[in-house]
């Protein structure tokens, strides 16, 4: 069974660092691209961050791109996300999420933890 | 990027009809296009990749279709473990993007 269990949310303040983190079990964690997507207190869902199964490649939009930084470690079968810079806008549940049937598609999720940016 | 614009915003519907809910994208995705369920408190989970491919353990009850701009999830006979939040998803290239979402409310 797959499972991805994300750890690392609280409370920052505007400006502030945090590092999440998820652990997967139950498939083969290097044979996959991993994704981390968070949803808004307003429930809107938003892409933050892909990368490669090898790790080599690393993929970020806009709003995100210089301030996160998504890696993973194969050997521990961990996925990261190093945040900085952090704006009251980046509050919310951030899910892990490994790869489905297509390259983009989100096919098993964890449950999330959240992250608060407030001062 | 790619904006997609999904509809209805909130649907309140009786145990055992069928709902459509529509996506548009700003620009032809290919059928490059995934539907997720969400319940109350739960991560969201997928249902359907590719515009029209069930994910496994999905209820025939769904089906996907679509092309081009324009795509659909529809419901058939609606069943009270159906009710929660849909959101549509391009991967069509980053940046990925997601509809605002379909509330699903008993009626």
């Amino acid at each position: 069974e797959v499972q991805l269990v994300e750890s690392g949310g609280g409370l920052v303040k505007p400006g502030g660092s945090l590092k999440l983190s998820c652990a997967a079990s139950g498939f083969t964690f290097s044979d996959y691209y991993m994704y981390w997507v968070r949803q808004t207190p307003e429930k809107r869902l938003e892409w933050v961050a892909t990368i490669s199964d090898g790790g080599s490649y690393t993929y970020y939009p806009d709003s995100v791109k210089g301030r996160f930084t998504i890696s993973r470690d194969n050997a521990k079968n961990n996925l990261y996300l190093q945040m900085s810079s952090l704006k009251s806008e980046d509050t919310a549940m951030y899910y892990c999420a490994r790869e489905g049937l297509r390259r983009g598609v989100l096919g098993y999720w964890g449950q999330g933890t959240t992250l608060t940016v407030s001062s | 990027d790619i904006q997609m614009t999904q509809s209805p915003a909130s649907l309140s519907v009786s145990v055992g009809e069928t709902v459509t809910i529509t996506c548009r994208a700003s620009e032809n995705i290919y059928s490059n296009l995934a539907w997720y369920q969400q319940k109350q408190g739960k991560s969201p989970q997928l249902l359907v990749y590719a515009a029209t491919n069930l994910a496994d353990g999905v209820p025939s009850r769904f089906s996907g279709s679509g092309s081009g701009t324009q795509y659909s999830l529809k419901i058939n006979s609606l069943q009270s473990e159906d009710f929660g939040s849909y959101y549509c998803q391009h991967f069509w290239g980053t940046p990925y993007t997601f509809g605002g979402g379909t509330k699903l409310e008993i009626k």
